[in-house]
């Protein structure tokens, strides 16, 4: 069964750069979440959309900007990165009318040098 | 609010112990979902269980099972006879009951080391 695919795996940028995160939600799931963990932490929301508008807002930087196309995927925009930044960024998706659960993608895992 | 309460941060059994891992949770929603989630080394967030806040029948599922408890707020999980390859954080987790948000609040996860 397709899950949910985020790209890219890894990434690696440098203090004050710009990186870009995405998201395909499983087929047929109109919400889509974004989540961020840092070492040795528990997942912490971000962000949501519901049928391409935002849902829920979380702990967001104003640095960070997203949105949800007509196709339902996601990109996560993050600017002026800085240390603190790094850690694994999770999208997770799930049909509205579906049972609750969220499936989780694999997660981005970024680095700030 | 809504908040997640792990008391334990990491447990070490060994192999074919039973390993039970407690949560407490706090809302104010009268209807609402509670969910187990496993992250192994790898990384990859899975999902274990779900329960809804109007069914406290508490289940079985193959190795693991769940004792949900609505007057006392905790959703405890268990798993039989532990493996090695059960080796994990698990993160238990609540979300409201909306058709759209739902987002999860997560607990601070227990690691669980299954030595051989």
């Amino acid at each position: 069964a397709a899950g949910v695919i985020q790209s890219p795996r890894h990434l690696i940028k440098e203090k004050r750069e710009t990186a870009t995160l995405k998201c395909y939600p499983i087929p047929r799931h109109d919400t889509v979440y974004w989540y961020q963990q840092g070492p040795g932490q528990d997942p912490q929301f971000l962000i949501s959309f519901y049928e391409k508008m935002q849902s829920d807002k979380g702990s967001i930087p104003d640095r960070f900007s997203a949105q949800q196309f007509s196709d339902y995927h996601s990109e996560l925009n993050m600017s002026s990165l800085e240390l603190g930044d790094s850690a694994l960024y999770f999208c997770a998706s799930r049909s509205a009318g579906a049972g609750g659960e969220l499936f989780f993608g694999e997660g981005s895992r970024l680095t700030v040098l | 609010a809504q908040k997640v309460t792990q008391a334990q941060t990491e447990i070490s059994v060994v192999e074919k112990e039973d390993v039970t891992l407690d949560c407490v949770y706090e809302t104010r929603d009268t209807t609402y979902y509670l969910f187990w989630y496993k992250q192994p080394p790898s990384g990859e967030l899975v999902f274990l269980i779900r329960r809804n806040s109007f069914d406290e029948q508490n289940e079985i599922s193959g190795r693991y099972s769940w004792n949900f408890q609505k007057s006392t707020s905790s959703f405890n999980f268990t798993i039989t006879a532990s493996q090695v390859v059960d080796s994990a954080v698990y993160f238990c987790a609540l979300s409201d009951f909306k058709a759209a948000g739902n987002k999860l609040t997560f607990g601070g996860g227990t690691r669980v080391l299954v030595k051989p």
